[in-house]
């Protein structure tokens, strides 16, 4: 079992649908992360939750929002997400830039 | 900006033979971290050890030991007697800090472990 649990596990959903993706850790860490993970690729951070600053890759688009309702929790919103959004999303959090992070299981999504 | 290879993308081996993951890494920062992942089939990112940039001692945790070489900007990995749970991806990654905790991934070495 890891210690940062992501749901749900698989996702697929159509292009006008509206979906979230929640992350959460319970070992006080102060840094929660998103990535996206495709086929024989490593991961790509996307969004970075830190000492409750957002940072954002900028070559994420703007249909994946990141949510933090506190700092256990790191959601993200998705909205009219194209077929290419398919992928793993992985979850992350760490007590900071020098520990390790902490990887949730993943949600499998798949976009029709 | 930071960068990591890994130059081998698939590695196989027979049970029980030793496998070395290379890893070379690049930065302009003097203080920064080092860190390998196993990635299972399952999906999950298991991490495996971490390494700062001002500790280039050799760790050895059972069947696994690194060997951290700043002159060459090298950490690499090794398994010894490979066994077939240890089939997976393995990811080498740098972090520098900064406002984005940007941890940097390298491409991940593709391990197979054959009976």
């Amino acid at each position: 079992d890891t210690e940062v649990t992501q749901t749900p596990k698989h996702l697929v959903m159509g292009m006008t649908n509206k979906k979230s993706l929640k992350c959460e850790q319970h070992m006080g860490h102060r840094a929660m992360y998103w990535y996206k993970q495709k086929a024989k690729k490593p991961p790509e951070l996307m969004f970075v939750y830190s000492y409750e600053k957002l940072s954002i890759n900028e070559s994420v688009p703007s249909r994946f929002s990141p949510e933090c309702p506190n700092s256990s929790l790191l959601n993200l919103h998705l909205h009219a997400l194209q077929p290419e959004d398919s992928a793993l999303y992985l979850c992350a959090s760490s007590q900071d830039w020098e520990r390790p992070q902490h990887f949730g299981d993943g949600t499998r999504l798949s976009i029709l | 900006a930071q960068k990591v290879t890994q130059a081998q993308t698939e590695i196989s081996v027979v049970e029980k033979e030793d496998v070395t993951l290379d890893c070379v890494y690049e930065t302009r920062d003097t203080t920064y971290y080092l860190f390998w992942y196993k990635q299972p089939p399952s999906g999950e990112l298991v991490f495996l050890i971490r390494r700062n940039s001002f500790d280039e001692q050799n760790e050895i945790s059972g069947r696994y030991s690194w060997n951290f070489q700043k002159s060459t900007s090298s950490f690499n990995f090794t398994i010894t007697a490979s066994q077939v749970v240890d089939s997976a991806v393995y990811f080498c990654a740098l972090s520098e800090g900064g406002d984005n905790n940007d941890m940097r991934f390298g491409a991940g070495t593709r391990l197979t472990v054959k009976p």
